[in-house]
């Protein structure tokens, strides 16, 4: 199994560019969840959704971060325009019904974002 | 709204010794409680969960962790530590019925040779 894969791994961009972050969920999987971790904050959930809707967005910090998830293999988290506040990690995870019962996430490795 | 505490920054122990990382809760109802652990430029890692049953669990890695509802607390433990144990751990608690992980702020673990 791949995993939950998540690109880009990296990315640095510049405060007012669009930014377009790519989740890859467990096949089968069908909850996913977008996260941000920051030193100062730790780790929140941003939005999650089930069978590719969104069921809760109320961690997105503003009206310029949204969320897709068009089918059950790929969803994005936009940033538009970004600001350097955004910098952070940003991980998707996804997992099963059972494993929302469990507590058992499957995370990605992140995209590490930097925002100048 | 459900949340964890986990009190200590960094904890330092020596290889060989017991490890303790510490957490608190707050939940309304029964709790669900959650160890992660997060490797150096990886995503999270599930180790251990507490639903119901026997106070103590036992998960991956050797860790386990133990329920303490009077203390509000799950700790989670290694009764000998290894220089491979050195990672960020987390906390997370999900009240019954909710979807939503709510997770500690970490703690950075170092394990000296």
């Amino acid at each position: 199994d791949a995993g939950v894969i998540q690109s880009p791994r990296h990315e640095v961009t510049e405060m007012g560019q669009e930014v377009t972050l790519r989740c890859k969920p467990i096949s089968g999987h069908d909850y996913l969840f977008w996260y941000r971790q920051t030193m100062m904050r730790g780790l929140e959930l941003l939005i999650y959704f089930n069978n590719n809707v969104p069921i809760d967005d109320s961690g997105m910090p503003e009206d310029r971060f949204s969320a897709k998830m068009p089918n059950a293999s790929f969803s994005t988290l936009k940033i538009q325009p970004s600001e350097p506040r955004d910098s952070a990690v940003y991980f998707c995870a996804s997992t099963t019904r059972q494993g929302v019962n469990t507590g058992e996430l499957f995370f990605g490795e992140g995209s590490r974002l930097t925002v100048l | 709204a459900q949340s964890v505490a986990q009190p200590e920054d960094q904890v330092n122990v020596a290889e060989g010794n017991p490890l303790t990382v510490k957490c608190t809760y707050s939940v309304s109802g029964n709790p669900y409680l959650f160890w992660y652990v997060q490797y150096p430029n990886r995503g999270l890692q599930f180790l251990l969960k507490y639903i119901t049953g026997d106070n103590l669990v036992k998960g991956s890695y050797g860790f386990e962790a133990e329920f303490n509802k009077s203390q509000t607390s799950f700790h989670l433990k290694k009764p000998s530590a290894l220089v491979s144990d050195s990672a960020l751990y987390f906390c997370a608690v999900r009240q019954g019925g909710n979807n939503r992980l709510a997770f500690g702020k970490g703690n950075q673990v170092v394990v000296i040779p």
